[in-house]
């Protein structure tokens, strides 16, 4: 069974100053995390995921995450938050390794960016 | 090129009507995938083809809920009989995974039904 909490269902910050949304998972496997982004009334963008490769991954925008297997940790950053970041963030964990194809998402952060 | 691209967007029925969502995937992806997001559940995985088949049904809530994807394509999926709790935004996403690979899913504007 594959799980993921996101720690904080609400993050407020100046604009100009780092964003920090925070992401713990459990995964019985491997796990491949993803971070999506969706703006109000709009689908779902991928910002960035890790596959096992490096463990540090930049994604669009500015956004990058680490993949901590030893705290279960896929936390999502951004130096310096624009006002266009405003928006909800899922935090995402497959397990396809599996063979379940199954995305199961995380239960959302909305991000405030204060002008 | 194209994203994913799903109709309509908005839907308002009546309760114990049916419906039907459409979604069109990107071109040449085999696997698609339908979700549904709504307030109290969040975002929730309903059923997975691969090709025209559906391997993982796992998520549908009920026999109410069908879906069909014909010429590796185009894919509907049908609420018979709907109820109010059957208010959400439907999400359709594909993706073109291989063994092996990371699947990486692309999503769908949405469709937001509304059961009176």
């Amino acid at each position: 069974a594959q799980s993921v909490t996101q720690l904080d269902s609400h993050v407020s910050v100046s604009e100009g100053t780092p964003v920090l949304l925070r992401c713990n998972y459990s995964s019985s496997y491997s796990p491949s995390l993803f971070w999506y982004v969706q703006h109000p009334n709009k689908g779902l963008q991928l910002l960035l995921k890790y596959t096992s490769a490096a463990t540090l991954v930049k994604g669009i925008n500015g956004f990058e995450a680490e993949f901590k297997k030893s705290e279960t940790s896929f936390h999502l950053t951004k130096p310096s938050a624009h006002m266009s970041d405003a928006a909800e963030y899922f935090c995402v964990v497959s397990a396809a390794d599996t063979g379940r194809r199954a995305l199961t998402f995380g239960s959302g952060t909305r991000l405030q960016v204060q002008p | 090129g194209a994203g994913v691209s799903q109709s309509p967007s908005n839907k308002v029925t009546e309760k114990g009507k049916d419906v039907e969502l459409r979604c069109d995937p990107i071109s040449g992806h085999t696997a698609l995938y339908w979700y549904r997001q709504s307030l109290g559940q969040g975002l929730e995985f309903l059923i997975y083809f691969q090709g025209n088949s559906a391997p993982d049904k796992s998520g549908l809530p009920s026999d109410r809920f069908s879906a069909e994807r014909t010429g590796g394509s185009v894919s509907t999926l049908t609420i018979q009989r709907t109820q109010q709790e059957d208010s959400a935004v439907y999400l359709c996403a594909s993706s073109s995974w291989t063994s092996g690979s990371t699947d990486t899913q692309y999503f769908g504007p949405g469709t937001r039904l509304t059961v009176l």
